[in-house]
């Protein structure tokens, strides 16, 4: 079946511009993630959710950033007033359920701002 | 607290063997993941150990330790397209699913 998918797979914003990335996760996946990947580094983790409740946003850097899940698939990821030290790839995932499932994840995308 | 280490670098020959090392610690084990990236592209899944042995998948097998808090990625028969970066994570000791990641090991494998 089809994986995760996420769009725009490339954003260039001007500093200061707001932007939102989606995410659609491989139908059935209870749980989400939105990790930030540094160039040449491992994803950090952002957010995470089960069906549509946000547990855990501890690893989103500032208010500027704010994700929901309304409706228990479809994910957004909103950065607002963007900065350059946003530049990054932004992975979405999703698994089954369990603590130990395999989470599966999305192209990304490659947010730039100048 | 939980942390990973893994080497940043390893370079290898078409046709050899690699082993790619990864040591984490952590106040409570729910297993160990690799995942693999090529630049530019998602993680892709390569194992779960949650259980000390080797499991061997085809050309890749993974190792853990959980007494020494130690895992291994072994990669024979190198091809050129396995040229990428090698990601060791665990999940979170807590109640969030958070995947804890190290920071890779890029892997260049030469002709």
């Amino acid at each position: 079946g089809a994986g995760v998918s996420q769009s725009p797979r490339y954003k260039v914003a001007k500093r200061g511009q707001d932007v939102a990335l989606r995410c659609d996760p491989i139908s059935g996946h209870v749980s989400l993630f939105w990790y930030q990947q540094a160039l040449g580094q491992g994803p950090e983790f952002l957010t995470y959710f089960q069906n549509e409740a946000q547990l855990d946003k501890s690893g989103l850097p500032s208010d500027r950033f704010f994700a929901e899940r309304p409706e228990g698939s479809v994910s957004t990821l909103k950065i607002q007033r963007t900065q350059q030290e946003d530049s990054a790839v932004y992975l979405c995932a999703s698994s089954l359920d369990s603590k130990t499932d395999t989470q599966y994840f999305g192209p990304g995308t490659r947010l730039t701002v100048l | 607290g939980q942390n990973i280490d893994q080497p940043t670098e390893m370079t290898a020959t078409e046709g050899a063997i690699v082993q790619i090392n990864c040591t984490y610690q952590t106040s409570g084990f729910n297993g160990l993941f690799w995942y693999q990236q090529h630049a530019g592209e998602a993680p892709t899944f390569l194992s779960y150990n949650v259980l000390d042995g080797l499991e061997e998948k085809g050309r890749f097998s993974s190792f853990l330790s959980r007494s020494k808090g130690y895992s291994y990625l072994l990669l024979k028969e190198l091809q050129m397209k396995d040229s990428a970066s090698y990601l060791c994570a665990i999940p979170n000791a807590g109640n969030n699913r958070k995947l804890i990641w190290g920071l890779g090991t890029s892997l260049a494998v030469n002709p």
